[in-house]
């Protein structure tokens, strides 16, 4: 099975910071992650695929990098209403996702 | 705009069978090359990928639930199901269904969410 690990676990920032999200696989999983937004007490919403392609509708202050078994997601500028967990994922056998990392402000 | 929409019991008892229905509007669920999945999140957790069914009917299951969960589709009426059966409260959880797309297979489209709780 690959495992995904995430970093920081928590993370506290500012309004208008530069913020980056970590995530590594145990094995190297191509360029198949995605990257997810969950809000409290809601389902996750899609926000990167195929480690750095930006779902339709989702702000441009968010991208994502990486390939092989290491990446990030950054949000260029932080706002207000980023405060959630996020997410990564893999797929390119079967799907696994990392533990979380929540994003105070 | 395609939507998902969980429906199940609420509560079950330790030991039985969970069952839950995922319906899908605005979309065939078979239409070619789809994959329908489930996912669950337990209380303060985080997500668990459960099992996944293709439209022609191949399913794909966690490892280390594979012994207990059936995932199933019925086109007639656009929805599929799980079922996990020997259920105990560690299976409490939010269990969200989606979707996942041809040829790039995160999910792209999550039904809201229903919490099933295990107690007797």
């Amino acid at each position: 099975d690959i495992q995904m690990t995430q970093s920081p676990s928590t993370l506290s920032a500012s309004v208008g910071d530069r913020v980056t999200i970590t995530c590594r696989a145990s094995q190297s999983i191509g360029s198949w992650l995605a990257w997810y937004q969950q809000k409290p007490g809601k389902a996750p919403k899609l926000l990167i695929y195929k480690a750095s392609s930006l779902e339709s509708g989702v702000p441009s202050r968010f991208s994502g990098s990486g390939s092989g078994t290491e990446f990030t997601l950054t949000i260029s500028s932080l706002q207000p209403d980023d405060l959630a967990t996020y997410y990564c994922q893999q797929y390119n056998s079967y799907w696994t996702f990392g533990q979380g990392t929540k994003v105070e402000i | 705009q395609l939507q998902l929409q969980e429906s199940g019991p609420g509560l079950v008892k330790p030991s039985e069978t969970l069952s839950l229905t995922c319906t899908v509007s605005g979309g065939s669920i078979s239409s070619s090359s789809y994959y329908w999945g489930w996912i669950r999140q337990p209380p303060g957790k985080g997500l668990e990928w459960i099992g996944s069914i293709y439209y022609s009917g191949n399913t794909y299951y966690n490892a280390s639930l594979k012994s207990r969960v059936t995932i199933s589709v019925d086109t007639s009426k656009n929805q599929f199901s799980l079922k996990l059966s020997s259920v105990t409260a560690a299976d409490t959880a939010v269990y969200y269904c989606a979707r996942t797309p041809p040829g790039d297979y995160h999910f792209d489209y999550w039904g809201q969410g229903t919490l099933l709780t295990v107690s007797s």
